[in-house]
């Protein structure tokens, strides 16, 4: 069964370091998205992309933070100058078109920033 | 007013019990309606869509009530294995679901 696939699944940074999380969505899916969940808190909404270009953005995605597709295949996160407050996992998802389809996420990338 | 609002819980439900969930959202717009279970420290997997007429698969059943801008989800026959957190999501637009806080439930042997 086609699964979204997150590398790597533990980073830990210094605070003010650059960290890329990676993300390879299922294949026929046009829709990506990144997503982060504080310890003990809910899934939040960070950015969806669409077509090449950022769809939708929360408040959260800040000028820190940027999304690419680099390729065919992978879409990544960065976040430039890494804060002590954006430890969290981070979620990413695909879904294979707008409407009623569901996304589907990977398995995560648990962020520590120290 | 909270986007997606759901009872944290815990739910701690003997084997056996029927648990339903209820879950409202604010937008009444919104198109897509989904369950999810996420188990510590896991990924969100889908457990099944919401259909204006209801939907069921094996032990759970979803409902929707645009009217009420309510969704349910009812789990019977609780299994241990059901123990998770249960996320209700919303399809706001085309961009984004919005998640709420999650209910814990915990089957108890």
């Amino acid at each position: 069964e086609p699964e979204v696939t997150q590398t790597p699944s533990h980073q830990v940074t210094q605070m003010g370091q650059e960290v890329i999380l990676r993300c390879v969505p299922i294949s026929n899916h046009l829709y990506f998205y990144w997503y982060r969940q504080i310890l003990g808190q809910k899934v939040e909404f960070l950015v969806s992309f669409y077509n090449n270009e950022i769809s939708e953005k929360s408040e959260i995605f800040d000028d820190q933070f940027s999304v690419e597709r680099p390729d065919g295949s992978n879409f990544t996160l960065k976040i430039r100058s890494t804060k002590l407050e954006d430890s969290a996992m981070y979620f990413c998802a695909s879904s294979r078109q707008g409407g009623n389809t569901e996304a589907f996420f990977g398995q995560g990338t648990r962020l520590t920033v120290v | 007013r909270k986007e997606v609002e759901q009872d944290p819980g815990p739910f701690n439900v003997p084997e056996g019990a029927t648990v339903a969930f209820n879950c409202t959202y604010s937008n009444s717009a919104s198109q897509s309606f989904f369950w999810y279970r996420q188990d510590c420290r896991k990924e969100p997997k889908l457990l099944m869509s919401v259909y204006s007429s209801g939907n069921e698969d094996g032990r759970f059943t979803a409902q929707l009530n645009r009217a009420s801008q309510y969704i349910s989800l009812l789990i019977r026959d609780s299994k241990l294995s059901d123990s998770a957190t249960y996320l209700c999501v919303v399809r706001s637009g085309t961009y984004k679901y919005i998640f709420g806080t999650g209910t814990r439930l915990k089957v108890l042997a």
